[in-house]
């Protein structure tokens, strides 16, 4: 069984850039969510995707958005980068079963992006 | 004020030793209660999940939660230098299939051979 996989690995991009963060789900998961850990904190909520669509988001401005693809692999996308944009991105995958109960959230290694 | 505040440690033990760790929530709808681990360069790994007030045991882990007093703990018996790593303490307001997870800022623990 494959783990939830994250590229790339490391990106260093300058103010004002934009940036596309990828992941692929664990295998049967069909629910992506992605947070940011800025360095020395815990991760932040940032938006989940269910069948394609954002399913719930935190408090992060518009210029954060994502897809979910129909293989269930999603993509984080950032614009005009602010400083404060540098952080470890995870993204998790979990599987969304209709009569719910545990759903353990999967996380990737992260993607370490800088903004300079 | 934070939802979820965790002891920011750091925090080094001799290997053997019993370790502590602690945060406490604000949320009353917070329901369900996790504690995650990071290893370096690692995403985090879920390793205990509870949601409700009461002792839960996994081998050397015990998860405490008591949501009276919103406080929350994770005792490591016979401590290890594997376990040096990052704890998360987690907490969502559902365990059901579209539930985010709130995050303490983690505590950083080295067991030391």
């Amino acid at each position: 069984e494959t783990g939830v996989t994250q590229s790339p690995t490391h990106l260093i991009k300058t103010r004002g850039q934009q940036v596309t963060l990828r992941c692929s789900s664990q295998s049967g998961h069909n629910t992506v969510s992605w947070y940011q850990q800025a360095l020395g904190q815990g991760p932040q909520f940032i938006f989940q995707y269910y069948r394609e669509e954002e399913n719930g988001r935190g408090n992060f401005p518009p210029r954060f958005s994502g897809l979910q693809f129909p293989n269930y692999s999603s993509e984080l996308n950032v614009n005009a980068l602010e400083l404060d944009d540098s952080a470890l991105y995870l993204c998790a995958s979990s599987a969304t079963y209709r009569a719910g109960g545990d759903n353990e959230q999967f996380f990737g290694p992260g993607t370490r992006l800088t903004v300079l | 004020q934070k939802e979820v505040e965790q002891d920011p440690g750091p925090l080094s033990v001799p290997e053997g030793a019993i370790v502590s760790l602690n945060c406490t929530y604000s949320n009353s709808a917070f329901q369900y209660f996790m504690w995650y681990r990071q290893y370096s360069r690692k995403g985090p790994e879920l390793l205990m999940y509870t949601y409700s007030s009461g002792n839960k045991e996994d081998g050397r882990f015990t998860a405490q939660v008591d949501k009276s007093s919103k406080y929350i703990s994770l005792f490591i018996r016979d401590s290890q230098p594997s376990d040096s790593a990052t704890y998360l303490c987690v907490t969502s307001k559902s365990g059901g299939s579209n539930y985010k997870l709130t995050f303490g800022k983690g505590t950083l623990l080295t067991v030391n051979p």
